[in-house]
């Protein structure tokens, strides 16, 4: 089985700050790579898929980069609403896994 | 508007069994697989289970294996999840996801449902 290994597990930062979360593979996994956002209480939103491609409605702060075997999800203005955890997930083979989770909070 | 709803969530005592429901609209559903992903209190996503599109291809994690039975009636526009021989490790909110590519199976999730709350314990 492939195992994602997501770092930090939470982070403290700043509104306007850059946040950068990251996604390592045990082998490869090409670019299928998705990122969601989740808050409390609430279903995981998908941002992003394809390691790259933005998911439709969803603000071009979010970027996502990588393929191989790490992956970035990169908040370019942290935004009061972006407050949540964040979830990447490997879906190149079976069985699908999602990384540990970034909580990002309020510094 | 894609939209999943979950039921059939509730407490349940070790050993026992459970049926979870999810209702589909929006989008034409024998078309796409299903999945379904918990989450333990407090704790990250775990992918439980995903059917094809024709149900006729099932997949499962290790930790419900032989216990746990996806299923689908098309024609109900309705997902499944048939869990047996439950534990206190199985207590979790259980989503129902719809994946992203239609006619495939990628396990790639674009929608979720809200969720159902599943309590095992004495």
């Amino acid at each position: 089985d492939i195992q994602m290994t997501q770092s930090p597990s939470s982070l403290s930062a700043s509104v306007g700050d850059r946040v950068t979360i990251t996604c390592r593979a045990s082998q490869g996994i090409r670019n299928d790579l998705g990122w969601y956002q989740q808050k409390p209480g609430k279903a995981p939103k998908r941002l992003i898929y394809a390691a790259s491609s933005l998911q439709s409605g969803v603000p071009s702060r979010f970027s996502g980069s990588g393929s191989g075997t790490e992956f970035t999800l990169t908040i370019s203005s942290l935004q009061p609403e972006d407050f949540a955890t964040y979830y990447c997930l490997q879906h190149n083979s079976y069985p699908p896994k999602f990384g540990q989770g970034t909580k990002v909070e309020i510094k | 508007e894609v939209q999943l709803v979950e039921s059939g969530g509730g407490l349940v005592q070790p050993g026992g069994s459970l049926r979870l429901s999810c209702a589909a609209s929006g989008f034409t559903f024998s078309s796409y697989a299903m999945s379904w992903v918990r989450q333990a209190p407090g704790k990250g996503l775990e992918w439980v289970s995903a059917i094809s599109g024709s149900g006729g291809s099932t997949y499962y994690a290790d930790s419900v294996k032989g216990r746990f039975t996806i299923s689908r009636d098309n024609s109900k526009n309705t997902l499944y999840l048939q869990m047996n021989s439950l534990r206190a490790e199985d207590t979790a909110v259980y989503y129902c996801a719809k994946d992203f590519q239609r006619q495939l199976t990628t396990f790639l999730i674009d929608y979720w449902g809200q969720g159902t709350l599943v309590t095992v314990s004495s």
